[in-house]
Parts: C-alpha cells; sequence; structure tokens
C-alpha cells in the first residue's frame, strides 16, 4: 500500500476565488488521479497526471477549470479555479500502485459560498 | 465504455447478520474489479480485487466477493457484519485499454448495521 497525504483536508471559498488541493505520496508511483465526489454522489474521475507529460482530462472536465500540476514522482496539486456553488464537492487523489491497485488519499471537503 | 450499477442505494442489516450487496458491471473484457469502502469522513479503503483466476476474491476484514461473469456481477458479501462495517460501499472497475487504470465507480451503498 501506501501512505497519501492531501492538503487542506477542508476549506470553506468564496464564489470566484481559486484553491490549490496538495497530494503527497510516500513512495515513487507513476500513475496518480484526481475524482470528485460530489455530494451524496459517488467518485468521478476528473484526470490522469503522469510525471513529465501534460494530465489527461475525462469528458466534462477542462484544464482552465482544473489544471493540474505533475512536479515529481511523489507529488500532485489540483487546483479549483474561479469556484462557484457547484464545485463544492470531496475531492480525491489517487496512486496506482504495482499490481494495478488505486490508493485514495482522505480527500479534501470543499464548500464554495 | 464500461459501467457499473449498485441497484441498492441503501440497506439495513442487523449486527451478527450476513450480508449481500449488489454490483454488475458492463464491460468488453475480462473486468478487474475492485469493492472500496468509505467510511463517514474518511477516504476509500480497498476491501478486494478481482484481476483473473479463481472467482471468489477474499478480501480484508472478513468480506469476499464472487465474480459471475455469466451474471456480469461482482457482489460482495459477509458472513457476519459487526457495527463497524456500517459505511458506504463502492464497486468499480477498472478499464486497462490504453496503459492504466482508470476506475469507473457505482453511485454507493451506503450500509446501515442495527443492535
Amino acid at each position: 500500500s501506501a501512505v497519501i497525504s492531501q492538503k487542506p483536508s477542508r476549506d470553506i471559498c468564496q464564489r470566484g476565488t481559486s484553491l490549490t488541493i496538495q497530494c503527497q505520496v510516500d513512495s515513487q508511483v507513476t500513475m496518480m488521479f484526481w475524482y470528485r465526489q460530489q455530494p451524496g454522489q459517488s467518485l468521478t474521475l476528473i484526470a490522469t497526471a503522469n510525471q513529465g507529460s501534460e494530465a489527461t482530462y475525462e469528458s466534462g472536465f477542462v484544464i482552465d477549470k482544473f489544471p493540474i500540476s505533475r512536479p515529481n514522482l511523489t507529488f500532485s496539486t489540483l487546483t479549483v479555479s474561479n469556484m462557484s456553488p457547484e464545485d463544492s464537492s470531496i475531492y480525491l487523489c489517487s496512486v496506482e500502485l504495482a499490481g494495478g491497485l488505486q490508493f485514495f488519499g482522505p480527500g479534501t471537503r470543499l464548500t464554495v459560498l | 465504455a464500461q459501467s457499473v450499477t449498485q441497484p441498492d442505494i441503501h440497506i439495513t442489516v442487523s449486527e451478527g447478520a450476513s450480508l449481500e450487496l449488489r454490483c454488475n458491471y458492463s464491460y468488453g473484457a475480462t473486468p478487474y474489479l475492485f469493492w472500496y469502502v468509505q467510511s463517514p469522513g474518511q477516504g476509500l479503503q480497498l476491501l478486494l480485487k478481482y484481476f483473473s483466476g479463481d472467482t471468489l476474491v477474499q478480501g480484508i476484514k472478513g468480506f469476499e466477493a464472487e465474480f459471475k461473469r455469466s451474471q456480469s456481477s461482482f457482489n460482495l458479501r459477509k458472513p457476519s457484519v459487526h457495527w463497524s462495517d456500517a459505511a458506504e460501499y463502492f464497486c468499480a472497475v477498472g478499464d486497462s485499454a490504453g496503459g492504466n487504470e482508470k476506475l469507473t465507480f457505482g453511485t454507493g451503498t451506503r450500509l446501515t448495521i442495527i443492535p
């Protein structure tokens, strides 16, 4: 398994501002993923982040709204830009380890007023 | 595209009783299947996985799941639930096309345990 941490664990933000969420893992991993879990809903994949290349976004998600950085093999950030109340969700990062298993961070609970 | 259906939104079970959570998937090839559990305010924890081989897989916390290709199902079971099993359970299918594992999740089943 892997130890994955996210910062912040929760935040309350004003409409129109941006928030950057950090994801740190205790080992080097190639694949990192960012998911969104809207209130009472399941998880939806936002993008796949590989070190050294541009993130790959899923349908319905765009780089201008959710820019992602992946500067090294243990760290990634997701920014939620120009936030609106509809962006209120839990944002989770995950990593894929050998054997194709994904492990998830504890999540960042975002509330947009 | 793959999809996952969890028909039961909410299940209530007495402590000590058996449990079965249903999961049906749609995928063009042999699927990679997973069950995750999310306790209140927590992240997701992997319970078990199926990649290939034995269709009955054992996981952590006494859970098991059986892959039935003919029924496109991967139901989660536990013979005797404990109050600490109260949580949200998610079934997921992995898409290995393109060389990475993009997970598609079901909508989840909330499990309530009553004394």
